[in-house]
């Protein structure tokens, strides 16, 4: 298997504009993970689906964050507009659910890392 | 909910020393236990894990986890390191009975080999 795929590895971006960071999870998997890694704030989970449905977005910073699940191997993260602030690297995790097989250990994509200026 | 506690943000050890990496969790349901790993510039990746079974879990290159329930702690050890083992460790904690697939992270602690 390919593992999650991330794309794009890397994003510059100007402070207003809209940025969409996109994730493929591990084919099977039915938990999708959003998070975000910052030197001051360390790895924080912004929300996570269950078969496709969002089950808990409370570490979402705010409106001009979105997520969606279209379908089970597509998911995307969008910020509008971004802001310097949202500079961060940004991670996408999938997992089995623990119930149907093995264990509910998350599987990372290499993250994309993300600049506003 | 869980918490966990990593105390140590930074741990620097000469090649070849033991380490130990360590891990307290706060819950009050059984849990799993989780050590990631994160080399520079990339995803994390489970080194370890505890679900079930016998408490001391291994992994592939020679890091192993003893599982406490009385001191509610999963400390990550290695006899000998290598400078190849220098990266982030992250101990993560989930909750059984909520299926487990939502991990609780602790802050990580850097280990750094010398020579």
């Amino acid at each position: 298997d390919a593992g999650v795929i991330q794309s794009p590895r890397h994003e510059v971006t100007e402070m207003g504009q809209e940025v969409t960071l996109r994730c493929k999870p591990i084919s099977g998997h039915d938990y999708l993970f959003w998070y975000r890694q910052t030197m001051m704030r360390g790895l924080e989970l912004l929300i996570y689906f269950n078969n496709n449905v969002p089950i808990d977005d409370s570490g979402m910073p705010e409106d001009r964050f979105s997520a969606k699940m279209p379908n089970a191997s597509f998911s995307t993260l969008k910020i509008q507009p971004s802001e310097p602030r949202d500079s961060a690297v940004y991670f996408c995790a999938s997992s089995f659910s623990s119930e149907t097989s093995g264990g509910p250990e998350q599987y990372f994509g290499p993250g994309t890392r993300l600049t506003v200026t | 909910a869980q918490s966990v506690t990593q105390l140590d943000s930074q741990v620097p050890v000469f090649e070849e020393a033991p380490v130990e990496l360590r891990c307290n969790y706060s819950s009050s349901v059984s849990v799993y236990l989780f050590w990631y790993v994160q080399y520079p510039n990339q995803g994390l990746q489970l080194l370890l894990k505890y679900l079930s079974g016998s408490t001391l879990v291994e992994s592939i290159n020679g890091f192993e986890a003893e599982f406490n329930k009385s001191q509610t702690s999963f400390h990550l050890r290695k006899p000998s390191v290598h400078i190849s083992d220098t990266a982030e460790y992250f101990c993560a904690v989930s909750d059984k009975s909520g299926g487990g697939n939502k991990l609780t992270f602790g802050t990580g602690t850097q280990l750094k080999v010398e020579l």
